[in-house]
């Protein structure tokens, strides 16, 4: 199960943290992602880590502003969001790499709105 | 970034009735592992994407048979053989051929 936390509303420019809790699987073994959907439209892969953090990955829209980051001892995956835009408006779903580059396991979803 | 095109982008189809999504990449999925990696999730309203099936045609643990996935290289086929009413929603592709992994626009399927 993943459950995410951490959306809101914040101000063109801002930003926010988003957690992501794991159980019921082995964390510390998975590549963990992050993939948004604005409203209305399709899903987008935001960013990917290796299990133990040696490899990441971003979509060239969010490199230098967003930082994926987790912690295997504590069962967390993070994203941390700076200088965000009305074009990062969307729900952001942690997600697990099943290991054949897809997701088998999403979260609920959390919302993020950018707006003045 | 691979490009996955979908079509249509909408279907309304009669209960029982069977349904067929296609799905375009605008590169080859073949991995340089052998595996193409091309995977279908489905959406329903409000709720989080579930994946129905990976590698083009291997269903997930409890995705009904009536749900198939075929193709090769650059065009994937998704198919429900008799359509019910739980089946609504929008159908993506993915590919994890390259990084970005990239989705389809999505096709929504409703129930004529």
């Amino acid at each position: 199960q993943l459950v995410e936390s951490g959306g809101g509303l914040v101000q063109p420019g801002g930003s926010l943290r988003l957690s992501c809790a794991a159980s019921g699987f082995t964390f510390s073994t998975y590549w963990m992602s992050w993939v948004r959907q604005a409203p209305g439209k399709g899903l987008e892969w935001v960013a990917n880590m290796k299990p133990d953090g040696g490899e990441i990955d971003y979509v060239d829209s969010v490199k230098g502003r967003f930082t994926i980051s987790r912690d295997n001892a504590k069962n967390s995956l993070y994203l941390q969001m700076n200088s965000l835009r009305a074009g990062d408006t969307a729900v952001y779903y942690c997600a697990r790499d099943s290991g054949e580059r897809s997701v088998d396991v999403w979260g609920q979803g959390t919302t993020v709105t950018v707006s003045s | 970034d691979v490009v996955m095109t979908q079509s249509p982008l909408s279907l309304s189809v009669t209960l029982g009735q069977p349904a067929s999504i296609s799905c375009r990449s605008s590169q080859s999925l073949i991995h340089g592992d052998g595996n193409t990696y091309l995977s279908w999730f489905h959406q329903r309203p409000g709720q989080s994407p579930r994946r129905l099936i990976h590698k083009i045609s291997n269903r997930d643990s409890g995705v009904p048979d009536r749900f198939s996935g075929s193709g090769s290289g650059t065009d994937f086929t998704l198919k429900i053989s008799r359509v019910e009413a739980e089946d609504v929603g929008i159908y993506s592709c993915m590919q994890g051929r390259r990084w970005p992994y990239t989705f389809g626009q999505g096709t929504k399927l409703e129930i004529k």
